[in-house]
C-alpha cells in the first residue's frame, strides 16, 4: 500500500466553482501534513500546512481527519490561476521524518 | 531571502555516462533533501541530510547514485553510470531542520538519458 494516495484527476471545473481534493495516508503515526502546488515544469511550492483543527487561507481550506486518515483541500471561487497539480505531503517521525508525496491531483479551471 | 539554487537546469547524456547535480540550500537551513520526480508522479525522496550527516538514504540506488554534503551547506548528487530509467527531474529542497518544517524546493534539474 502506498504511503500517500491521491485521486490523480484531472479535475476540470469552471471559474468560480468550488472544488475539493482528498488524500489518504497509511501511517497512523503521521504527524505533519502539507499541501503543495506544482505548476507545469516547475518545482513544488508550499501552499499550506494542515493543522489538526483545520485552517483557512483566503479561498483555500485544509482539513485533517486523523480517525479516517485523510486530509482535504477545498478551493472556493476557483480562478484560472489555480490551474496546477496539487500534491499532498505527509511526514512521520517514526519513519525517520521522511516526507511522502502523493502523485498529485491535476486541476484545470476553465473560463 | 535567496531560494534554493540548483544547477544545471537541463542535462542530456547518453546511457552509461555519468552526471552530477549541484544544490545550494537556503542559508541557515540544516536539512537538505534530494528528490527524483518522474513524469506523472510525485517526488520520491532519494536522500536526506541533516547538516553533513545522512539521515535517510533508504531509497537511493547506491550501486549508481551517490551524494555528499561535506561542509553541511551545498550538496552534490551523482549518477554513474546512468540508465534510461533515470530520466527525471531531480529536485533539491531544504528546511530549517528535520521534522515538521515545510520544505522549499529549487527549480530542479531536468535529466534526459538517450
Amino acid at each position: 500500500r502506498k504511503e500517500v494516495e491521491q485521486d490523480p484527476g484531472p479535475f476540470n471545473v469552471p471559474e468560480g466553482a468550488t472544488v475539493a481534493f482528498n488524500c489518504t495516508y497509511s501511517n497512523s503515526a503521521s504527524q505533519s501534513f502539507f499541501w503543495y502546488r506544482q505548476d507545469c515544469r516547475k518545482e513544488p511550492k508550499l501552499l499550506m500546512s494542515v493543522y489538526s483543527s483545520g485552517n483557512e487561507d483566503g479561498r483555500f481550506t485544509a482539513q485533517l481527519n486523523r480517525a479516517s486518515q485523510y486530509i482535504s483541500l477545498l478551493i472556493r471561487d476557483s480562478k484560472l490561476s489555480d490551474s496546477a497539480t496539487y500534491l499532498c505531503v505527509v511526514n512521520s517521525a517514526n519513519t525517520g521524518n521522511q516526507f511522502y508525496f502523493g502523485t498529485g491531483t491535476s486541476l484545470t479551471v476553465i473560463p | 531571502e535567496a531560494g534554493v539554487a540548483q544547477s544545471p537546469r537541463y542535462k542530456i547524456i547518453e546511457k552509461r555516462q555519468s552526471v552530477a547535480f549541484w544544490c545550494n540550500p537556503i542559508s541557515g537551513h540544516a536539512t537538505l533533501y534530494w528528490y527524483q520526480q518522474i513524469l506523472g508522479q510525485g517526488p520520491k525522496l532519494l536522500i536526506q541530510f541533516q547538516n553533513n550527516g545522512v539521515v535517510d538514504d533508504s531509497q537511493l540506488p547506491k550501486d549508481r547514485f551517490s551524494a555528499e554534503r561535506l561542509k553541511g551547506v551545498d550538496s552534490t548528487l551523482k549518477i554513474q553510470p546512468a540508465k534510461l530509467e533515470d530520466s527525471a527531474v531531480y529536485l533539491c529542497a531544504s528546511s530549517l531542520r528535520a521534522g515538521n518544517q515545510p520544505q522549499h524546493f529549487g527549480d530542479g534539474t531536468r535529466l534526459s538519458i538517450l
